[in-house]
């Protein structure tokens, strides 16, 4: 595996169920993001973390539950999510952070439909 | 203030035409601006990014325009190809932090 992985790539949930979803990132880099994407809307930062440290936390809803175990991995724990959560969920890693040039890789997405 | 304005929301450009993407700010600390691209089934990929030192930067046939004094920047694609059909963001961050600000996209299709 290269780059930045993410599974599941889709989820089906209901507003009850507790699911997560997993990030993992093969560059060696030091700083790991959840972004949210939906349609027509700006891609909304959720949460970052720097060398497994949570520095970031956008007044994301605390239905949504990250963790970092190491600097490879992150996870989004999600529960008792409504229907308008439902979007691309987007994990990015970054070698330098804290400064602006600092270029970000995507993963490719884990499609979320909350029913 | 933290705001990046995109336009257009979609674009059409026949095969061989230039692609033009214009974005706006209003944080005069922003100092770095991104442009993203992203495939269907993908996540977005750096495309080409300039600092405000410069007033244009060119890669192949992307180029960004940059204007300081109007707080504007702008993607051309030259000889738009089918290939670069995708949706292109805009971004800005200041330089104490790697927060990116997007704007919200422009699906560019480009027809033989």
């Amino acid at each position: 595996e290269t780059g930045v992985t993410q599974t599941p790539r889709h989820l089906v949930m209901g507003m009850t169920n507790k699911k997560s979803l997993k990030c993992e990132q093969h560059l060696g880099h030091n700083a790991m993001y959840w972004y949210k994407q939906s349609a027509k809307k700006p891609l909304e930062l959720m949460f970052v973390y720097s060398l497994e440290e949570r520095v970031e936390n956008n007044s994301v809803p605390s239905r949504f539950s990250p963790e970092c175990p190491n600097s490879s991995h992150l996870f989004l724990h999600l529960h008792t999510l409504q229907p308008e959560d439902s979007a691309l969920y987007l994990c990015a890693s970054s070698q330098d952070p804290g400064i602006s040039y600092n270029e970000q890789f995507f993963g490719p997405g884990t499609r979320l439909t909350v029913l | 203030q933290q705001q990046v304005k995109q336009s257009p929301q979609s674009l059409i450009v026949q095969k061989g035409g230039i692609s033009i993407i214009n974005c706006a700010y209003e944080n005069t600390a922003f100092d770095y601006f991104p442009w993203y691209q992203q495939f269907p089934g993908k996540g977005p990929a750096l495309l080409i990014a300039i600092r405000p030192d410069v007033s244009e930067k060119k890669e192949g046939r992307f180029t960004i325009s940059f204007n300081k004094s109007a707080k504007q920047f702008s993607l051309h694609i030259m000889d738009s190809q089918p290939g670069d059909s995708a949706t292109y963001f805009c971004a800005a961050s200041m330089g104490n932090t790697d927060k990116l600000i997007f704007g919200t996209g422009t699906r560019l299709q480009v027809f033989p």
